[in-house]
């Protein structure tokens, strides 16, 4: 099946600073997207990207999917931005396959 | 987009006991999602569960261990029988809505 790996897998950041995770997947997909699990477990999809690049406030995602990879930016990053950075992806059929996840800390 | 609800949020069970947790969603969908996430690891499929049809199960997970009910459009169960320690994780139902994945809020298991 298709491969999903994520790095780094942890990130330590200071308030205000910015950073860039990724997402390679080792085949071609027709679905990508990008979740947060906030530390209370909650899950929210923050992108649906199978390609291209799309923003929304601090936050940024640029997909190439014929390089097979994604890229998710968070700038100025804030406490509330911790937890848990996911990317997923659906090759055919319905079955979204996760990474293995980024675990973000922001210090203040 | 959906909003989903579950119940419970968590539970603490005795080994050898069983588990029924629910799943609503505000909207009618075709196909509903349970996932599985261990404790510190990713989310794993356990099963698609689809209105009036059996429910398709990943390798490694099967009917008897987790029973899955489909009701109707809005709704699903999840059971998950003669429980161990290992299986202690966050239990979520998905459902998606053009291209777009949603989860619940999750129930936290933990088994003794």
């Amino acid at each position: 099946g298709i491969q999903v790996e994520q790095s780094p897998p942890d990130l330590i950041l200071q308030e205000g600073a910015n950073s860039t995770l990724r997402c390679n997947f080792s085949d071609s997909v027709n679905n990508l997207q990008w979740f947060h699990q906030n530390p209370w477990g909650q899950l929210i999809n923050l992108f649906y990207i199978p390609s291209g690049t799309k923003q929304n406030g601090r936050l940024s995602a640029t997909t190439v999917a014929t390089e097979r990879y994604s890229l998710l930016y968070i700038s100025s990053s804030q406490t509330t931005d911790s937890g848990v950075y996911f990317c997923a992806v659906v090759r055919g059929g319905n079955k979204l396959v996760f990474g293995a996840g980024t675990i973000l800390r922001v210090k203040s | 987009s959906a909003v989903i609800s579950q119940k419970p949020s968590r539970d603490i069970c005795q080994r050898g006991t069983s588990l029924t947790i629910q799943c609503q969603v505000d909207s009618q969908v075709t196909m509903m999602f349970w996932y599985r996430q261990q404790p510190g690891q990713s989310l794993t499929l356990i099963a698609t569960a689809n209105q009036g049809s059996e429910a398709t199960y990943e390798s490694g997970f099967v009917i008897d261990k987790f029973p899955i009910s489909r009701p109707n459009l809005t709704f699903s169960t999840l059971t998950v029988s003669n429980m161990s320690p290992e299986d202690s994780s966050i239990y979520l139902c998905s459902t998606r809505s053009t291209d777009t994945q949603y989860f619940g809020p999750g129930t936290r298991l933990t088994v003794l």
